[in-house]
């Protein structure tokens, strides 16, 4: 079976501050991970993913996300956020048959100045 | 550039009305989906549909119901309308095997039940 767990559901940080937004998974497949982001009163864009490969991965805004398989995880940092990434963000794993996308309850960052 | 595209961004509709939803996807995707969304609860998925004609349940489909008469149209019909049911409503559609690039998401309905 498959699922996510975001571990902190809000997170406020200072403007230029570093941040990571944490999420573990299970899954019983081969393991693709994604986050997703909602800025206010929008639908979800993706992010990033993992797939297969290197196990570091990368936005065009400077986010980044690491798989570490041995400890299930695949958290997202960013080592200087700015106001416009105060969103929230929804990490998500693969799952199996057509309903193959499995979400956590997301951590909404926000951004102070 | 490829889009999911939910009729409306809001809605208010009474206790009681009959409610449609409306979702068209121009990517040629096999799978679309129908979420809700809460504060604190996440997404959680009402139904889907993976082929024309073909339905599926999700984790919540209890009072509600879905179309899909052709590929690139999913709608979600609330058939009495609650206030419980006032949410943020996401439709998303993906492709069905081969390589995997995750789900592609409209913009949301809110819905206000009053």
């Amino acid at each position: 079976a498959q699922s996510v767990t975001q571990l902190d559901s809000q997170v406020p940080v200072f403007e230029e501050a570093p941040v990571e937004l944490r999420c573990n998974y299970s899954s019983s497949v081969s393991v693709y991970l994604f986050w997703y982001v909602q800025y206010p009163n929008q639908g979800l864009q993706l992010l990033l993913k993992y797939l297969s490969g290197s196990t570091l991965v990368e936005s065009i805004n400077g986010f980044e996300a690491e798989f570490n398989k041995s400890q299930t995880s695949f958290h997202l940092r960013k080592p200087s956020v700015h106001i416009s990434d105060t969103a929230e963000y929804f990490c998500a794993v693969r799952g199996t048959g057509a309903n193959n996308l499995f979400f956590g309850t997301g951590t909404r960052l926000t951004v102070i100045p | 550039d490829v889009k999911v595209t939910q009729s409306s961004r809001y809605l208010v509709k009474r206790t009681g009305e009959k409610v449609f939803l409306e979702c068209v996807q121009d990517m040629d995707h096999e799978n679309m989906f129908w979420y809700r969304q809460d504060p604190g609860l996440g997404l959680r998925l009402i139904y889907f549909s993976y082929d024309v004609k073909m339905k599926e349940k999700g984790d919540i489909p209890e009072g509600y119901s879905v179309s899909r008469e052709k590929k690139e149209r999913f709608s979600l019909i609330l058939e009495s309308a609650s206030t419980n049911q006032t949410s943020m409503y996401l439709c998303a559609s993906s492709l069905s095997g081969g390589a995997w690039y995750g789900y592609t998401f409209g913009s949301g309905t809110r819905l206000t039940v009053v």
